[in-house]
């Protein structure tokens, strides 16, 4: 079955510090796949996607490609600001599940200092 | 354009007491989505529907049922609450022809 791997946190920054959160996948088929954002008492928020091979997703100064080669889709921003602070979460679905639902990494939770 | 809301926010329960989460979206989506929340585990697929009067079991179905007698609202049930179904539940749809999922804010249920 389809499973999604992300690094574990929390993640601790200063502001304007790189930041990479690491996603892997194993999906059958062609997964198109998802960074979601959770800020705090919030519900989940789309950042951003990518639908197949070599995409590159990309929204409010965050990127992440589409490595089938390597299975990952790993999160990169290149400053990092306090209001950056959120959980965020890889996701993929797959057209070969037939239903559209997200399979779900466990969260890697981003604080970024002053 | 409300999006995807969520009633109630916050409900404490006793084991064993009964409750109705509702959902309701007004984007005339077809996709409808139960997950529930749990720390360190992501989200996992309740039950969802693909149209109205049809439901499917997700990943983790046991002790909840749902039903969609219309589109814009999906219901999740809990006949027999349990301690371990404390949890954030979240709502979520999206069109036939998008893999985009648009979420609710989520309701925090906890079963003493």
């Amino acid at each position: 079955g389809n499973s999604v791997t992300q690094m574990e946190g929390p993640v601790t920054l200063s502001e304007e510090a790189f930041l990479t959160i690491n996603c892997t996948y194993t999906a059958t088929g062609y997964p198109s796949l998802f960074w979601y954002v959770q800020y705090p008492g919030e519900g989940l928020q789309l950042l951003l996607k990518a639908t197949k091979a070599d995409d590159k997703g990309s929204n409010k100064g965050f990127e992440a490609t589409y490595r089938k080669e390597t299975t990952s889709f790993h999160l990169e921003k290149g400053s990092v600001q306090v209001s950056d602070s959120a959980v965020y979460f890889c996701a993929l679905t797959s057209m070969d599940t037939g239903r559209r639902a997200l399979t779900f990494g466990s969260g890697t939770r981003l604080q970024v200092q002053p | 354009n409300a999006g995807v809301t969520q009633t109630p926010k916050f409900r404490v329960l006793k084991t064993g007491q009964s409750m109705t989460l509702l959902c309701a979206q007004d984007m005339n989506h077809e996709y409808m989505y139960w997950y529930r929340q749990d720390p360190g585990m992501g989200l996992r697929l309740i039950h969802y529907s693909v149209g109205e009067g049809t439901t499917a079991k997700g990943e983790v179905p046991d002790g909840y049922n749902v039903s969609r007698l219309k589109k814009q609202n999906f219901l999740l049930g809990l006949e027999s609450a349990a301690p371990s179904q404390t949890s954030v539940y979240f709502c979520a749809s999206n069109v036939m022809s998008s893999y985009e999922q648009y979420f609710g804010p989520g309701t925090r249920l906890t079963v003493t």
